[in-house]
């Protein structure tokens, strides 16, 4: 079965600081890949970042970066210097190679709330 | 330009009520997508289109019905819908379908009520 967990429904921050999201997933499919999307209260899917299954390094965008441990079966979401913006809700999803058709599956996602 | 379009931002309705939301993209790409999420939720697939063709049905009632007249446009036509459809829909689009490394984007949803 595929499946993405997000154990922690809500997390605070203060502002400046670095927070990680958690994100493990589980396929038996070797080909994969992982996302991370924001979605504020404005309703929204802002794609974040990127994870191949195959990539050796760990993906970063800008203050975003993925923490992939492939053995560990995670890929959690590091947000450095947090900003008032950032706080929204996160959910990481995966894309499986063998599935032709794009299908994404999420995790139940995380709320992030900033404090300044 | 990554942007997805959609209208209408909001819609109410009324059970016997027959509508239509619109999603568009302009970036070539031919996979789009129809979501329902409610609140608090994970957005949840109700259909695929590759190429124009409508490649995953995920169960969905018939009351809604899809409909892609070009690679630019994708339309979900609402019929008598129940009160328990009241959600945001979300439209994304994504390059082919069958890569993985292909984020898909998406519109800004439409908020329906129905009533």
């Amino acid at each position: 079965a595929q499946k993405i967990t997000q154990t922690q429904p809500g997390m605070f921050v203060q502002e400046k600081e670095a927070v990680t999201l958690d994100c493990t997933y589980d396929t038996s499919d070797p080909s994969y890949g992982l996302f991370w999307y924001k979605q504020p209260s404005s309703g929204e899917m802002i794609f974040l970042i990127y994870q191949g299954s195959y990539d050796q390094q760990n993906a970063t965008e800008g203050r975003y970066s993925l923490n992939f441990q492939k053995a560990r079966k995670s890929a959690n979401l590091v947000i450095s210097a947090s900003q008032l913006g950032d706080s929204a809700m996160y959910f990481c999803a995966m894309r499986r190679r063998s599935s032709n058709t794009g299908k994404l599956i999420f995790g139940q996602g995380t709320t992030l709330q900033v404090k300044p | 330009d990554t942007e997805v379009t959609q209208t209408p931002k909001h819609l109410v309705m009324g059970m016997t009520n027959k509508k239509s939301l619109k999603c568009e993209q302009h970036m070539g790409h031919r996979a789009m997508y129809w979501y329902k999420q409610k609140a608090k939720k994970p957005p949840e697939l109700m259909f695929v289109y590759s190429y124009e063709k409508l490649s995953i049905n995920e169960s969905v009632p018939s009351r809604f019905s899809p409909e892609c007249p070009n690679s630019s446009l994708l339309n979900l036509h609402l019929h008598a819908l129940q009160p328990e459809d009241s959600a945001l829909y979300l439209c994304a689009s994504s390059h082919l379908a069958s890569k993985t490394s292909y984020e898909q984007y998406f519109g800004p949803g439409t908020r329906l009520t129905v009533t």
